[in-house]
């Protein structure tokens, strides 16, 4: 049982290069989520989904896409990454909104 | 959506001594409120909740207290291990059901 597993640890990214960060869950989550984790500014909900084929935005969707085509997998493109897009990014998934929430160990992605 | 405050932004304590971290939320329909904890390049892990219907909740040496009049709920970490340093979070859920989290306190145990 792995849990949340998110691919790659590490990134480096020249500005306008697009990119896929990858989430996979393998507990039968319905509801997966991405973040972004800045300095001081604790973690900031990107896209959410609540069920395979349904997706929404977050509080900073600018810039990234989502899509969730089974359960297991969610998602996260960068369709032309900018440096304000430089930060550590989690996916997350859960049984459901109002219960415990599985991280992956993060993506570490700079954009120059 | 749900706004949350959290403070202090970091926190040293001497090993043995008490934590305490404070966080306020704004709506007032919230009614889950989890605390996670994130080691130094590891992703947040759960170490306690409360629901709206209960005032306190113990675990061991952690303990989380909820007042819903003043929208404010703490964390409290007895008996600081070396182990306990880390960045803590607090969250809550509102009534979109999205998680929104404080900015996090960096807690040091002096040895």
């Amino acid at each position: 049982n792995a849990g949340v597993t998110q691919t790659p640890k590490f990134q480096v990214l020249k500005t306008g290069q697009s990119m896929t960060l990858q989430c996979a869950q393998d507990m039968n989550h319905e509801y997966m989520s991405w973040y972004r984790q800045d300095p001081g500014m604790g973690l900031r909900l990107i896209h959410y989904s609540v069920g395979a084929g349904i997706t929404d935005q977050g509080e900073v969707p600018n810039g990234y896409n989502v899509s969730r085509s089974t359960t297991e997998d969610f998602p996260l493109r960068l369709l032309s990454a900018a440096p304000s897009q430089t930060s550590v990014y989690f996916c997350a998934s859960s049984y459901d909104e109002g219960t415990e929430a599985f991280f992956g160990q993060g993506t570490r992605l700079t954009v120059v | 959506g749900e706004n949350v405050e959290q403070h202090p932004s970091t926190l040293s304590v001497q090993e043995g001594d008490s934590a305490v971290i404070k966080c306020t939320y704004s709506d007032s329909a919230s009614n889950y409120f989890p605390w996670y904890k994130q080691e130094l390049g590891k992703g947040p892990q759960l170490i306690i909740d409360i629901r709206s219907n209960v005032g306190e909740k113990k675990d061991q040496r952690i303990a989380v207290t909820l007042n819903k009049t003043a929208k404010h709920f703490s964390l409290h970490i007895t008996e600081t291990q070396p182990e306990d340093s880390a960045v803590y979070f607090c969250a809550a859920i509102g009534d979109d059901y999205k998680l929104s989290f404080g900015a996090g306190t960096t807690v040091t145990v002096r040895a």
